[in-house]
């Protein structure tokens, strides 16, 4: 079984602050995609990465792909309240029909 | 717009009881999943299926099973419900294989007394 770590677990900022989420794993995905949950709601998708090294920005939100695409991280700038949630890291792989899911980072953003 | 319904947002079972969750989307999509979200363990994939009448096992199996007679809808059955099984239910649908993003449903909040 494939997994996928993410670090931290809990991230309690201020607004306007800047931070990283971290999602990291020994093997090898074809694509890796961000999901961002709101209390109450499923998973939402926010980008799919693809290529080794490839960076994607949704606004405030800077996604980034590993070289060796085993990892990736989020970093979103000048964070705001309304970027509270859930964050989850997918990892799919070869032809496995199914997303392997990391443990997620709970992100608060305080006003 | 897509759309993936789950019959209930909260349900209560007492421990024996059988238990039916269901998961309907309306995007014609092929692959449906079934997952249960446990804080600090993210989710976790139960059964899912490719196809009508098909299934497969995911990484925790063990005290669920599941129905897909109609392309649009997926059961998932709870034979003999435990208090371990209390959690957050989120169904899930794709539309290939090839095509890995999912979109969920708003998840049943499933509590066993």
């Amino acid at each position: 079984t494939q997994l996928l770590e993410q670090s931290p677990q809990f991230l309690s900022i201020q607004e306007g602050e800047n931070l990283t989420v971290y999602c990291n794993s020994s093997s090898v995905f074809s694509s890796l995609q961000w999901y961002r949950q709101e209390p109450g709601e499923g998973p939402v998708l926010l980008v799919t990465v693809v290529t080794g090294g490839e960076v994607k920005k949704l606004k405030r939100l800077t996604f980034q792909f590993g070289d060796a695409r085993k990892d990736s991280s989020l970093h979103i700038t000048a964070a705001q309240p309304g970027d509270t949630g859930l964050y989850l890291c997918a990892g799919a792989s070869g032809s496995a029909r199914q997303l392997t899911f990391g443990s997620g980072t709970q992100l608060t953003v305080l006003p | 717009d897509v759309k993936v319904t789950q019959s209930s947002r909260y349900l209560v079972k007492r421990t024996g009881e059988k238990v039916f969750l269901e998961c309907v989307q309306d995007m014609d999509h092929e692959n449906m999943f079934w997952y249960r979200q446990d804080p600090g363990l993210g989710l976790r994939l139960i059964y899912f299926s490719y196809d009508v009448k098909m299934k497969e096992k995911g990484d925790i199996p063990e005290g669920y099973s599941v129905s897909r007679e109609k392309k649009e809808r997926f059961s998932l059955i709870l034979e003999s419900a435990s208090t371990n099984q209390t959690s957050m239910y989120l169904c899930a649908s794709s539309l290939t294989p090839g095509q890995y993003e999912q979109y969920f449903g708003p998840g049943t909040r499933l509590t066993v007394t």
